[in-house]
């Protein structure tokens, strides 16, 4: 059974910093590619970043480049979202996905920017 | 940015309707669209992708039909699990984009 865990939400300062985790099981976690996907109190889905399944390339969406990294250990089975200079608007459950288009989410982990 | 317009973004329908959700890409797509259902507090479910393939364990009750800019998800009867939002997305550009969604609730 394919398991995607996050980690590492809460509630966080204006401005602060914060690195979200996701520990996957039960796939072969080096044959995909991995997204980040967030989801603001009662709005709609939003793509945040995609690493490739080797690492070697990542995209991350416009709202948040310059601020935050998305990395991967595929020796561990984990995937990383590095998060600074953080906004109210980054108020949002985090989901960690494998691949781009996936029957694979975690359940997701809430960060909560306050000030 | 290929941009996802998701129509209607609300619907009122009871169990046993039929329901039809629209969503259009600003650029062709290629057919690399999936359709995902999400009820509170959940994560999303995969329905459909590559935009007419059914996820294993989908019920059939489920079509998605489209090609190059317009997809529609089709529900052929409603069942009362049916009822949430529905989202598109595209995944033709490493800049995934989703549709804004389609909330179905009971009339």
């Amino acid at each position: 059974e394919v398991q995607l865990l996050e980690s590492g939400g809460g509630f966080i300062p204006r401005g602060g910093s914060l690195r979200l985790s996701c520990a996957a099981s039960g796939l072969s976690f080096s044959a995909y590619s991995m997204t980040w996907v967030r989801q603001a109190p009662g709005k709609g889905l939003a793509w945040v970043s995609t690493i490739t399944d080797s690492g070697d390339r990542t995209f991350l969406a416009d709202s948040v480049k310059g601020r935050f990294t998305v990395s991967r250990d595929n020796s561990n089975y984990a995937l990383y979202l590095h998060m600074s200079s953080l906004r109210d608007d980054d108020t949002a459950v985090y989901f960690c996905v494998a691949g781009t288009s996936s029957a694979y989410w975690g359940q997701g982990t809430l960060v909560t920017v306050s000030s | 940015d290929i941009e996802m317009t998701q129509s209607p973004s609300s619907l009122s329908a009871s169990v046993g309707d039929r329901v039809t959700i629209t969503c259009r890409a600003s650029q062709g797509i290629t057919n690399s669209l999936s359709w995902y259902h999400q009820t509170p507090g959940k994560a999303p479910r995969l329905l459909v992708y590559a935009a007419s393939r059914l996820e294993s364990g989908v019920p059939s009750r489920f079509t998605g039909r489209g090609s190059g800019t317009d997809y529609t998800l089709t529900i052929s009867s409603l069942e009362p699990e049916d009822f949430g939002t529905y989202y598109c997305q595209q995944y033709y550009s490493n800049v995934l984009t989703f549709g804004g969604g389609t909330k179905v609730e009971h009339k």
